[in-house]
């Protein structure tokens, strides 16, 4: 079955640092793959996307990496803040069809 | 534009009652995703709509489960009868597809609905 693994444990960092998280997936072939930020409380918010075809991609602070032959993407936040802290969901999606699966994300707490 | 609203922010209710979740997506979204939300199994997708269309629904649990889009600014997630382990965060989120179907690349999703079922 399709599974997607994001790190169980949460990631703690010291501000100013680099954080990076990973997501790993298994007998799935996305069109692209995504991240979002869920604060508690809220809903995910969209961060990022990255497309089977591309390797990398970067926002301000935060850059992707898509490896379709690991079956891996990074996502790195670069001089994080406090305010970085959140939960980050890795979510895959196929071409084709609207269903996108998500991963149980990995929570992020960043020391001031 | 005020995102994706939903209703209510909490529900508290008994084993064996029905329960009805409200979204209103985004305008000019046209399609709209429920997703359920618990410690144990994460964000699952439950149901999605396209053009007010269920194109998928292979992730509603049961037949207790059930969900409508009568038009294009509001939808429902029914659950009838409520049981405890339908205790979880019920999240409801909207996108844009272009022309020709194809999927977007966003979902934009509301502050969800804690529902608790005692």
């Amino acid at each position: 079955s399709q599974k997607i693994e994001q790190n169980s444990e949460a990631l703690n960092i010291q501000e100013g640092k680099t954080a990076t998280l990973t997501c790993n997936y298994t007998n799935y072939s996305p069109a692209y793959l995504q991240w979002y930020r869920q604060d508690p409380g809220r809903g995910p918010v969209f961060l990022l996307l990255i497309r089977e075809n591309e390797k990398e991609k970067r926002k301000e602070r935060l850059k992707v990496t898509f490896d379709t032959t690991l079956k891996q993407s990074l996502f790195h936040i670069t001089a994080s803040q406090p305010a970085d802290s959140a939960t980050y969901l890795c979510a895959l999606a196929n071409t084709g069809g609207f269903k996108t699966i998500f991963g149980a994300g990995t929570r992020l707490f960043v020391k001031a | 534009d005020a995102g994706v609203i939903q209703s209510p922010r909490h529900e508290v209710t008994e084993m064996g009652q029905e329960v009805t979740l409200r979204c209103k997506p985004i305008s000019g979204h046209n399609s709209l995703f429920w997703y359920r939300q618990t410690m144990m199994r994460g964000l699952e997708l439950l149901i999605y709509f396209n053009n007010n269309v269920p194109i998928d629904d292979s992730g509603m649990p049961e037949d207790r489960f059930s969900a409508k889009m009568p038009n294009a600014s509001f939808s429902t997630l029914k659950i009838q009868p409520s049981e405890p382990r339908d205790s979880a965060v019920y999240f409801c989120a909207s996108s844009s597809s272009p022309p020709g179907g194809s999927i977007s690349d966003t979902q934009y999703f509301g502050p969800g609905t804690r529902l608790t079922v005692l």
